[in-house]
């Protein structure tokens, strides 16, 4: 069974820092491309960014709202995805989900972690 | 960025009745490989988001198979056939093809 487990979230002010991480079980995790999609209090969805597998490369790609202040990080040793958020804004107050990443979008969605800056 | 644009936002179904939700992308979604990459989730109250439907008409393993979808190019349409109790909750389309795009959600209760 596919599971995907965040934690990391919190309480941050403005400008600061944090580290969400994924742990992955019940698949091949360093064949698997990843992503963080977000959803804001009573909100919709919004993708975060992508990372893909080593062996495709393991480049990222960001949404623009995040691109310089978000970097997403894998340990395939560990099963885990990571995404580290620099220079918080209230508007990144969200609930964050990891997910796999396959040629449907996102197929496996974990519980989320709740951010609130 | 490609907009998609889902009507209707809020849709009271009567159980045992049909729904359908209407989902229009701002530029096709025909992908270079011929693939069209539009997905439908549903996301029940205080659970996270569950994929439905994959490449405009492919359910995923477990959903129902009163839950279809259908479309071409731009205008893509999930319907449930005989809506249930557990259906109730938002369902969103998103496009794949030019990085991923999500619908503003429409919100299914039952009347």
């Amino acid at each position: 069974e596919v599971q995907l487990v965040e934690s990391g979230g919190g309480l941050v002010k403005p400008g600061g820092s944090l580290r969400l991480s994924c742990a992955a079980s019940g698949f091949t995790f360093n064949n698997a491309w990843m992503r963080w999609v977000r959803q804001a209090p009573g909100k919709g969805l919004e993708w975060v960014g992508r990372i893909k597998s080593k062996t495709d490369g393991g480049t990222t790609d960001y949404a623009a709202p995040v691109r310089g202040r978000f970097t997403i990080s894998r340990d395939d040793s560990k099963n885990t995805l990571y995404l580290q958020m620099n220079s918080l804004k209230t508007e990144d107050t969200a609930l964050y989900y990891c997910t796999t990443d396959d040629a449907g979008g996102p197929g496996y969605w974990g519980q989320g972690t709740l951010v609130t800056v | 960025d490609v907009v998609m644009t889902q009507s209707p936002l809020s849709l009271p179904v009567t159980l045992g009745q049909p729904a359908s939700i209407s989902c229009r992308s701002s530029q096709s979604l025909v992908y270079s490989d011929g693939n069209t990459y539009l997905s439908w989730f549903q996301q029940r109250p205080g659970q996270s988001p569950r994929r439905l439907i994959y490449k405009v008409s492919n359910r995923d393993s477990g959903v129902p198979d009163r839950f279809s979808g259908s479309g071409s190019g731009t205008d893509f349409t999930l319907k449930i056939s005989r809506v249930e109790a557990e259906d109730v909750g938002v369902y969103y389309c998103m496009q794949g093809t030019h990085w991923w795009t999500f619908g503003q959600g429409t919100k299914v209760e039952i009347k």
